[in-house]
């Protein structure tokens, strides 16, 4: 079956810090990568995604990529801020031959910026 | 614009009480989605609507009824909730069920008393 692993949270880091959070991923076929957002008390917001193997993603300073071999779809950012404290979730999904929609998402990581 | 709107954004109800929330996108989408999210947990989908039809029913009890009256618009009806029910509802669309990328709403925090 289909599984995203990402790391546990909590991380918390100083403001103009260097994140990572790691993702790997198991799946059935060619997925697509997605890395989504949740602030507080909001909704999920699609960050970025990357659809093949070697693609980048990037967004807002945030960039993943798409590593076929080693099945890991990182996400980083150079410089944090504060108003980048959120909830990240690695998600996948793999088209199969007729309609596939499920996401199969990671647990999630609590990111704290202190400034 | 890849906005999706659900209402109500906050819904108290008791237990013998019938409700109803809703969705809408206008980005002409043919796939909707309801999701479940509890506190420090990903989303667990509920239901998927393909082109006004249901497509997948992930087990969700009968007090949780879906409806897709048009492309546009998806509603959830809520009867004879639990309090383990208490959870964010996320609504959320792709263009089609082959669509990568699913967008969505800001959710409903509901609370069952």
């Amino acid at each position: 079956g289909n599984s995203v692993t990402q790391m546990e949270g909590p991380v918390t880091l100083s403001e103009e810090a260097f994140l990572t959070i790691n993702c790997t991923y198991t799946a059935t076929g060619y997925p697509s990568l997605f890395w989504y957002v949740q602030y507080p008390g909001e909704g999920l917001q699609l960050l970025l995604k990357a659809t093949k193997a070697d693609d980048k993603g990037s967004n807002k300073g945030f960039e993943a990529t798409y590593r076929k071999e080693t099945t890991s779809f990182h996400l980083e950012k150079g410089s944090v801020q504060v108003s980048d404290s959120a909830v990240y979730f690695c998600a996948l999904r793999v088209p199969s031959g007729g309609s596939n929609y499920k996401l199969t998402f990671g647990k999630g990581t609590l990111l704290t910026v202190n400034p | 614009d890849t906005e999706v709107t659900q209402t109500p954004k906050h819904l108290v109800m008791g237990m013998t009480n019938k409700k109803s929330l809703k969705c809408e996108q206008h980005m002409g989408h043919r796939a909707m989605y309801w999701y479940k999210q509890k506190a420090k947990k990903p989303p667990e989908l509920m239901f998927v609507y393909s082109y006004e039809k249901l497509s997948i029913n992930e087990s969700v009890p009968s007090r949780f009824s879906p409806e897709c009256p048009n492309s546009s618009l998806l509603n959830l009806h809520l009867h004879a909730l639990q309090p383990e029910d208490s959870a964010l509802y996320l609504c959320a669309s792709s263009q089609d069920g082959r669509g990568d990328t699913q967008y969505f709403g800001p959710g409903t925090r509901l609370t069952v008393l």
